[in-house]
């Protein structure tokens, strides 16, 4: 079964709105997990590492205001795109894995975002 | 991560193994060789990983070559339900950058 659940599985918001999509580790704590997007046709783009007690870390290009991330809890990480508009409308994956080096890295069913 | 490179699309009979192939020659000693793919609409699912030595899982087969620099995913018994895009990594944290991977068409 999954060890890595998202909610919800699909959304539709209206554009201006903010969305909320959680990742959980189901049966292990996880300081680290990370948040991907991906468009049609296209390779999964990693947005940004969430810590567990402090600031994510974005990548190159991914506004941090636009997409905010908590991790208060090692067993749970919350993305939101705030004053979604058409143009983040894409499939947002989570991943996160136990402690330590070479383990199993696992991925969330995935969230389809759609802003109308 | 070292980069790693891999066919854009290939096609297996089914009931046929399919031998997917990756090249890692930058990777570094302390790099796991990990696989994943994606299902259409779905999250990655993980296949398997190894460090040198080959690996099996009731899944599929990893053969790392010795000098490490590439590697084989055999799926011993392809299915229609493996069609998907198959993404090799070369990872040495919980930080997996993806390439465009291959996309695996399994013929009837």
């Amino acid at each position: 079964g999954a060890v890595v659940s998202q909610h919800p599985s699909w959304v539709i918001c209206k554009s201006g709105t903010s969305v909320k999509i959680e990742c959980r580790s189901l049966d292990f704590q996880a300081t680290t997990m990370f948040w991907y997007r991906q468009f049609p046709k296209q390779s999964l783009m990693l947005m940004a590492t969430s810590n567990e007690g402090s600031k994510a870390t974005y990548e190159q290009g991914v506004e941090k205001d636009k997409f905010l991330i908590n991790h208060a809890s090692l067993t749970l990480s919350t993305l939101t795109v705030t004053s979604a508009h058409p143009e983040d409308s894409s499939f947002y994956i989570c991943s996160a894995s136990r402690t330590g080096w070479g383990n199993t890295i696992y991925f969330g069913e995935g969230s389809w975002l759609t802003v109308v | 991560d070292a980069k790693t490179t891999q066919p854009p699309s290939m096609d297996c009979a089914e009931g046929r193994a399919a031998n997917l192939p990756c090249n890692h020659s930058t990777i570094s000693g302390n790099e796991y060789v990990y696989w994943y793919r994606q299902i259409h609409s779905q999250g990655p699912q993980y296949i398997i990983h190894g460090l040198k030595n080959n690996e099996t899982n009731e899944m599929a087969s990893l053969i790392i070559t010795e000098d490490r620099k590439s590697s084989t995913l055999i799926l011993p018994h392809a299915t229609l339900r493996d069609t998907a895009v198959y993404y090799c990594i070369a990872n040495r944290d919980d930080k997996i950058i993806f390439g465009k991977g291959t996309r695996l068409h399994i013929l009837p």
